[in-house]
C-alpha cells in the first residue's frame, strides 16, 4: 500500500526543538520527493521545504530558513523535519507530501496523516 | 513571493448545483505547478487537480480545473454532500487561504 506514516504527537517547550518523521511504503522511496507543509489551528496550508529524497538536495521556505533542517535516510525510506527554536506559534499540524524529486514546484500526491505538535510552558 | 487569493471565502450551495472557486495569483504562474487540495475536517489534504486542469488518481470528474498566467479556477459540476470541504490552491510553496464548500 503506497502510504506515508508520520510519528506521534509532540509536546513542547518553547526554544526547543522538535524532530517529526515520515515513513515511506509501498513505491521507490528515492524516485520522489518529501515536502513538509505545517498547518496551525483555522489557518491556511503554510510550505515549510522540500527534499529530493535519492540525492538529498533541499529547498527551505525563506520564513523557516536557518530554524528548520529537513534530512532523509534512504535505507529507512524516512524523511524528517527538525525545527528549533520552537515558539507557541509553532503550535500546529506537520504533514508530510510526496512531491517531484525534479523540483519542489510540483503537486504533492500522497499525504501523511499529520503530527499534531504543541509548544507551551 | 507570489501570492494566491482565493474566492470567495465561503460558497454555500444545495446538493447537485455547481461550484465555482476562483485562485489569483499575483503575477503569472506556469500552469505546470498549479494545483487544487481538497481538505476535509480533521484529515490530510488531497490532491485533486495537478497542472491546473489534470485530475488526479480517483478524482471523480464532476471535479474540473482551468486556467492560466493569473487566474485559475475549480469547478464541481454537480455538488454532492461529500464534497463539504475547504479548497486550496498551491503554487511552488505558496497555498491560497482556502474556500470553504458548505451544503445549504
Amino acid at each position: 500500500q503506497v502510504q506515508l506514516v508520520q510519528s506521534g504527537a509532540e509536546v513542547k517547550k518553547p526554544g526547543a526543538s522538535m524532530k517529526v518523521s515520515c515513513k515511506a511504503s509501498g513505491y521507490t522511496f528515492t524516485s520522489y520527493a518529501i515536502h513538509w507543509v505545517r498547518q496551525a489551528p483555522g489557518q491556511r496550508l503554510e510550505w515549510m521545504g522540500w527534499i529530493n529524497a535519492g540525492n538529498g538536495n533541499t529547498k527551505y521556505s525563506q520564513k523557516f530558513q536557518g530554524r528548520v533542517t529537513i534530512t532523509r535516510d534512504t535505507s529507512a525510506s524516512t524523511a524528517y523535519m527538525e525545527l528549533s527554536s520552537l515558539r507557541s506559534e509553532d503550535t500546529a499540524m506537520y504533514y508530510c507530501g510526496r512531491g517531484s524529486g525534479d523540483f519542489y514546484y510540483y503537486a504533492m500526491d500522497l499525504w501523511g496523516q499529520g503530527t499534531t505538535v504543541t509548544v507551551s510552558s | 513571493e507570489i501570492v494566491l487569493t482565493q474566492s470567495p471565502g465561503t460558497l454555500s450551495l444545495s446538493p447537485g448545483e455547481r461550484a465555482t472557486l476562483s485562485c489569483r495569483a499575483s503575477q503569472s504562474v506556469s500552469s505546470t505547478y498549479f494545483a487544487w487540495y481538497q481538505q476535509k475536517p480533521g484529515q490530510a489534504p488531497r490532491l485533486l487537480i495537478y497542472g491546473a486542469s489534470s485530475r488526479a488518481t480517483g478524482i471523480p470528474d464532476r471535479f474540473s480545473g482551468s486556467g492560466s498566467g493569473t487566474d485559475f479556477t475549480l469547478t464541481i459540476s454537480r455538488l454532492e454532500p461529500e464534497d463539504i470541504a475547504v479548497y486550496y490552491c498551491h503554487q511552488g510553496g505558496t497555498f491560497g487561504q482556502g474556500t470553504k464548500v458548505e451544503i445549504k
